[in-house]
């Protein structure tokens, strides 16, 4: 089993639709969760960080984290064009000595 | 305007050649990393370090080598012995020694044989 699991896609969403990407972990006691947008050709760029279960949010951005199932997932709300990019979930694990464990991705792309 | 550079933006290397890449950070962090990413793939790490003189390997460490003689610099070499070195490299930096803070990635290197 991995250690962070993110369905490659892609996942085509219409535009202004809202798009669902979820990230599944193993390790039970991580506390720290990211998401990261990656546009083609760029290197990662940070869009979101949560800790506590429950949702957060920023503009069209919310995450969500369930730590008794062990998921988080980003909503991206009234999906624009711009939003197609790769979206990696990033955990640090209690047992990854403070490393950032990246899950592979989910390609996300906007139809007009 | 604070961030981490990293440079040549592209690099060839020859059959048996060492590159280095560089890697700088103004950010005044404590840890630095250094990623491969392959294309469709996701992240692997080779090497980080969380303090000045300090580093430990990462999951992809064999023919790569690293030094950190200054808090704002982390180079890495890619030496002979890494026989499939063409890949995306990017170069990250947290606060502190790296616990629950996210990272920051500069623009990366892509480097590739000629």
């Amino acid at each position: 089993q991995k250690e962070v699991e993110q369905n490659s896609g892609p996942l085509s969403v219409p535009e202004g639709a809202i798009a669902s990407l979820n990230c599944t972990y193993s390790d039970r006691g991580s506390q720290s969760f990211f998401w990261y947008r990656q546009y083609s050709g760029k290197s990662p760029e940070l869009i979101m960080s949560i800790y506590s279960n429950g949702d957060k949010e920023d503009g069209r951005f919310t995450a969500q984290l369930n730590k008794a199932s062990q998921y988080v997932s980003l909503l991206i709300r009234d999906s624009q064009p711009s939003d197609s990019a790769t979206y990696l979930c990033a955990v640090i694990g209690y047992s990854s000595a403070s490393k950032i464990i990246f899950g592979s991705g989910t390609r996300l792309s906007i139809r007009p | 305007d604070g961030g981490i550079t990293q440079s040549p933006k592209y690099l060839f290397r020859k059959e048996g050649q060492n590159v280095t890449l560089s890697c700088e950070q103004n950010l005044n962090h404590d840890a630095m990393y250094w990623y491969r990413q392959d294309p469709g793939q996701g992240l692997r790490l080779i090497y980080y370090s969380q303090i000045v003189n300090d580093f430990q390997k990462g999951d992809i460490a064999e023919g790569y080598s690293v030094s950190r003689e200054k808090k704002e610099s982390f180079p890495l070499t890619v030496t002979s012995a890494q026989k499939n070195p063409t890949a995306f490299y990017l170069c990250a930096s947290t606060e502190g020694s790296g616990n629950n803070q996210p990272q920051h990635f500069g623009d990366g290197t892509r480097l590739s044989i000629l």
